[in-house]
């Protein structure tokens, strides 16, 4: 069955370490999406990619980076973590125009 | 400035009733509305969605009604089973001409089903 899937599930890491966190679908779909999600915030957008060698920010991307050299991956890297950066990470993706965003099980992170 | 609001963090409702979910959106590009179910330690769930040409969307037991001239939207679950108790978000995007803005997320309403 096509899923999309997120590792690691929960990660620990030190401040001011590098981070990446990975998300791969086999959907096939062109579109692909990074939320972090806190408490008194809902979702909010950090990137999101339309396709290969496609990238963009959203609403809170400071601090991380992404890269799309395929269809099936987008890695979500932390360039340098931060306490503030300790939250549940969610990847999505989606077919196009007018369709659903699907998630993947989500990433918990903790910045120590 | 939130786009996507819902304004009721919690809602309780006994088994059986009507739980109605409501959300307001305040930029009038949007014009494609979903609904998704988030459990603990999970991702959020797809769940109902509705575009602009329509003013109602119904899907087994859950049905979305949108009201454009108000920017509102609404899930209703009718009957309420124990195992809807989640968090519901209410998120919207734009069509453009290269296809859909990524969606934007209302912050969440927890229900809880009473049995």
């Amino acid at each position: 069955d096509a899923e999309i899937t997120q590792s690691p599930r929960h990660k620990i890491t030190e401040t001011g370490r590098q981070v990446t966190l990975a998300c791969h679908q086999t959907w096939n779909h062109n579109n692909m999406f990074w939320y972090r999600q806190d408490l008194g915030h809902g979702l909010r957008l950090i990137h999101y990619s339309y396709g290969v060698q496609d990238t963009n920010k959203g609403e809170v991307s400071d601090g991380y980076s992404v890269s799309r050299s395929n269809t099936e991956d987008l890695p979500l890297t932390l360039e340098s973590a931060a306490s503030s950066q300790t939250s549940v990470y969610f990847c999505a993706s989606s077919p196009g125009r007018d369709s659903p965003e699907y998630f993947g099980p989500g990433t918990r992170l903790t910045v120590t | 400035d939130q786009q996507v609001k819902q304004n009721s963090p919690s809602l309780s409702v006994q088994e059986g009733r009507i739980s109605i979910l409501n959300c307001d959106y305040t930029n009038s590009m949007f014009d494609y509305f979903l609904w998704y179910k988030k459990y603990p330690a999970e991702g959020p769930t797809f769940l109902i969605s509705i575009s602009s040409i329509k003013d109602k969307n119904e899907d087994g037991r859950f049905t979305v009604f949108l009201n454009k001239s108000a920017k509102h939207l609404s899930l209703h679950i009718v009957p309420s089973q124990p195992g809807d108790s989640a968090v519901y978000f209410c998120a919207a995007s734009a069509q453009l001409y290269s296809g859909n803005t990524p969606l934007v997320f209302g912050k969440g309403t927890r229900l809880s089903v009473i049995a």
